[in-house]
């Protein structure tokens, strides 16, 4: 079945310092979505993409889906202690979601 | 607006005693129901999913089973638990059909002794 791949699992970086994390796979994939996990909380959705080359913005989050629809980025500029958490991508298959293993936002004290 | 309750927060159980996990949604109707086990420090792993009253589809074979009396409430059991079914149950939901974006709960933390 489908898989996709996320890298890296943990990034640490200093307050005011960009982070990003990549979502791979070897097939096409026909939409892609992205949730966060604030430690010791639930996933919350943040966004759905399903056009090739596709970028949406949330402040300062920018979501791209690839040209060929093989991966996905998160990137945020300039993080904050708000941004502390685990980043997912997530694949919707049939009813279900195909999750990455995410990658874990560390803010270096 | 939707609402996902999931009730207890925290449990402690010992091994071999039966679990009851229950999830209810409001403000919607028909959705799609999950139940998913996050180990500490890890991904998600999808347990059950249902797509109507009384359809249950099982991912990951193992000692515990789910329930859909009703529409709108998912119901995770175990006749005995054990030590390896420690970890945070998540329950979801999404509108009916494939392709949209899943809802979780507050969590459920369990811890098996």
């Amino acid at each position: 079945g489908q898989q996709v791949m996320q890298i890296p699992q943990y990034q640490h970086v200093q307050e005011g310092e960009d982070f990003t994390t990549y979502c791979n796979s070897s097939t096409t994939l026909s939409n892609i979505q992205w949730y966060k996990q604030r430690p010791g909380g639930h996933p919350v959705f943040l966004i759905q993409l399903v056009k090739s080359g596709e970028v949406k913005k949330q402040k300062r989050l920018t979501f791209q889906f690839g040209e060929a629809k093989k991966n996905s980025s998160l990137h945020i500029t300039a993080t904050q202690t708000t941004d502390v958490g685990t980043y997912f991508c997530a694949l919707n298959s049939n009813y279900q979601l195909i999750w990455g293993a995410g990658t874990k936002l560390i803010i270096k004290p | 607006s939707q609402t996902i309750h999931q009730w207890p927060a925290t449990l402690v159980q010992p091994v071999g005693s039966p679990l009851s996990l229950e999830c209810t949604v409001e403000g919607t109707s028909n959705p799609n129901l999950y139940w998913y086990r996050q180990a500490a420090g890890r991904g998600l792993q999808l347990l059950f999913y249902s797509v109507g009253i009384g359809q249950i589809s099982s991912e990951v074979p193992q000692n515990l089973s789910a329930s859909r009396p009703q529409d709108r409430q998912f119901i995770l059991s175990s006749k005995k638990l054990l030590l390896s079914d420690s970890g945070f149950y998540l329950c979801a939901w999404s509108l009916g059909g494939r392709s949209y974006e899943q809802y979780f709960g507050p969590g459920t933390r369990l811890t098996v002794t």
